[in-house]
């Protein structure tokens, strides 16, 4: 079965320093890949998905991810964070054919000010 | 229109009880989604819904999890003498169409089942 891991739990960062949120995942074949994002007392939104094209996604908010094939990831990416980025950020992958996707646990991101 | 609405935001029941959550999903929205979210884990994918084609119920964890939708409208995700480890947060989400990377989920802002 697929699964999805993203490594770092817990990330604390103060505005301004950059931000790398992992995420790797299991399956071979043709995959679509998102990371969604939590704000406090939000709803779970859609920050930014690959699948095609250019794998150097660029999202709302500054926010980027690259797929990167061979390493089975598709990392999360913003070079200057701000406290207003204080939020849980879920990466997500479907098989190419399939419509359920298979998320990770989550990284819950604290921005200090 | 507005988004994905769930009622109700909170639920705390006694173990053994049934208890039944409702989505809303946005008009025209032809897929609906219903996952399960434990604490400090990922969505878990329970049951999808696609126009007026067979659920699929692959996700569901037993036969005390049953959900039903109506048409292209509400849905209702009912779980039957609920025990403890059901206590988590159930999400909706809607899409336009099945295919994800052409058709983004909505969330809603998801039912907080306790189960005491």
């Amino acid at each position: 079965a697929q699964s999805v891991s993203q490594h770092n739990h817990h990330v604390i960062l103060s505005e301004a320093a950059s931000l790398e949120l992992g995420c790797n995942y299991s399956y071979g074949g043709t995959v679509n890949l998102f990371w969604y994002v939590q704000y406090p007392g939000q709803h779970l939104q859609l920050l930014l998905k690959y699948f095609s094209g250019d794998p150097l996604v660029k999202g709302i908010k500054g926010f980027e991810a690259e797929f990167i094939k061979s390493k089975f990831s598709f990392n999360l990416r913003k070079p200057s964070v701000q406290w207003s980025d204080t939020a849980e950020y879920f990466c997500a992958v479907n098989e190419g054919g399939s419509y359920i996707p298979t998320f990770g646990r989550g990284t819950s991101l604290i921005v200090h000010p | 229109g507005a988004g994905v609405s769930q009622s109700p935001s909170n639920k705390v029941t006694e173990k053994g009880k049934d208890v039944e959550l409702r989505c809303d999903p946005i008009s025209g929205h032809t897929a609906l989604y219903w996952y399960r979210q434990r604490l400090g884990q990922g969505l878990e994918f329970l049951i999808y819904f696609q126009g007026n084609s067979a659920p699929d119920k692959s996700g569901l964890p037993s036969d005390r999890f049953s959900a039903e939708r109506t048409g292209e409208s509400v849905s209702t995700l009912t779980i039957q003498r609920t025990q403890q480890e059901d206590s988590a947060v159930y999400l909706c989400a809607s899409s336009l169409g099945a295919f994800l990377p052409r058709n983004t989920q909505y969330f809603g802002p998801g039912t907080r089942l306790t189960v005491l």
